[in-house]
């Protein structure tokens, strides 16, 4: 079955940038049925939509983060890359990769706490 | 962007109820909409999309309803595995997806 997990430092400076993989096995990311989508979640809170990779290249992002978020893949690898720039205290968070079925999350990663502090 | 409002925040409950959580979105989304139930520690799990259709091998007890603005999930027969915090998220296209604030079920 298709799994996905997340992998990455699990601590960054502040103002350094925040970079995720998300490796997918047992399917494909060239699917053309599929998004692939970061979400992440700050402790104790709730839920945010960071953005999403489709297999012509087409990205999407929340216009919240758009100026310093940058989404990436590696067909060959099967992987997609999260990148979010200037990073403070307030991204210290989980982040969850997870697949996109036309806007909604059908499978996630187990998720990767990322922790910002100097 | 589409703001979405659950209710309630918590929820107390015990073994046996029927439980119901709303979901309130501020725009009309149609039946762009889907559930997910999260237990501490672990990633989200999708139980219900297009408002009111179960993803597969999710047990009958779930159940959503609703269009436009206003949204329902139904937990019938609450069992103690229930115990969790439950999201709705709306995923009406060119419009960033957002998630509600989560209500937390407690089993009395």
């Amino acid at each position: 079955q298709v799994q996905l997990q997340e992998s990455g430092p699990g601590l960054v400076k502040p103002s350094q940038t925040l970079s995720l993989t998300c490796t997918v096995s047992g399917g494909s990311i060239s699917s053309a049925v599929y998004y692939w989508s970061w979400i992440r979640q700050p402790a104790g809170k709730g839920l945010e939509w960071i953005g999403r990779f489709y297999t012509t290249g087409t990205m999407n992002y929340n216009p919240s983060l758009e100026s310093r978020v940058t989404i990436s893949a590696d067909k060959s690898k099967n992987q997609f890359f999260l990148n979010l720039s200037s990073v403070t205290a307030a991204d210290s968070a989980v982040y969850y990769c997870a697949r996109d079925h036309g806007g909604y999350r059908d499978l996630w990663g187990q998720g990767t706490l990322v922790t910002v502090s100097s | 962007d589409i703001q979405m409002t659950q209710s309630p925040s918590t929820l107390s409950a015990s073994v046996g109820d029927r439980v119901t959580i709303t979901c309130r979105a501020s725009q009309r989304i149609s039946n762009a909409l889907a559930w997910y139930q999260q237990k501490p520690g672990k990633a989200p799990k999708l139980l219900i999309y297009k408002a009111s259709t179960l993803e597969s091998g999710v047990t009958s007890r779930f159940s959503g309803s609703g269009s436009d603005t206003d949204f329902t999930l139904t937990i019938s027969s609450l069992q103690p595995d229930d115990s969790a915090t439950y999201y709705c998220q709306q995923y009406v296209s060119n419009s960033p997806y957002t998630f509600g604030q989560g209500t937390k079920l407690e089993i009395k």
